[in-house]
């Protein structure tokens, strides 16, 4: 299972945009990056998954280069409530091996 | 609404004591999982469930059990064999295994030791 590097924490300004770059040298053909959030006393919660190039949802934005040895989390014009734990995870498209949630990078949003 | 719930919020446990979290799901979800996150920490995972009357050990399975006997159920029992059970406990489900597929997940239990 490919392992995935993030930064421990990052702090940002309401309303900037917000990169949080992951680390996967060693993902795999069929590897999927996935990103949750976790905001304290509750589960994570889905946000994004791509395989490569850009995806783009109602949430986020996640760039794949070609490469697909790093992705960027792109969260558009922060504020105080996207103040949360984000995790990147890779794994098997297929198959059985278990997903791993590293320690995220805590993202703290300051008005 | 679909989703996961998990109960109760917190549990308190003796020690030597078995304690039972409860996980149900209305999704329809083929997979289940559980798993354990320490204050700070990523989350870590302790049985994963397939599909009915199956489940597998993840990395941290000792001291731990659980049971699929219907689709919608996953609990799992912290035993008295669990030295450190003090922990925030979360329960997932996703149509399918595999890492490709969301996972769903309730707002946890909170176990902690008297």
């Amino acid at each position: 299972l490919a392992k995935t590097t993030q930064p421990i924490s990052m702090d940002s300004y309401e309303g900037q945009e917000v990169n949080i770059t992951c680390s996967h040298n060693n993902i795999a053909t069929n590897d999927y990056i996935t990103w949750y959030q976790q905001f304290p006393s509750q589960g994570p919660r889905f946000i994004i998954q791509g395989y490569k190039t850009k995806v783009t949802n109602e949430v986020a934005s996640l760039f794949i280069p070609a490469d697909r040895k790093s992705s960027t989390l792109s969260l558009p014009r922060v504020s105080l409530s996207d103040t949360a734990v984000y995790y990147c995870l890779v794994g098997p498209g297929s198959g059985n091996t278990p997903l791993v949630f590293g320690k995220g990078t805590r993202l703290s949003v300051i008005a | 609404d679909g989703g996961i719930t998990q109960s109760p919020k917190y549990l308190f446990r003796k020690e030597g004591q078995n304690v039972t979290l409860s996980c149900e799901q209305n999704l329809n979800h083929d997979a289940m999982y559980w798993y354990r996150q320490d204050p700070g920490q990523g989350l870590r995972l302790i049985y994963y469930s397939q599909i009915v009357n199956d489940f597998q050990k993840g990395d941290i399975a000792e001291g731990y059990s659980v049971s699929r006997e219907k689709k919608e159920s996953f609990p799992l029992t912290v035993t008295s064999a669990q030295k450190n059970p003090t922990a925030f406990y979360l329960c997932a489900s996703s149509v399918y295994r595999g890492s490709n597929q969301p996972q769903h997940f309730g707002d946890g239990t909170r176990l902690s030791i008297l």
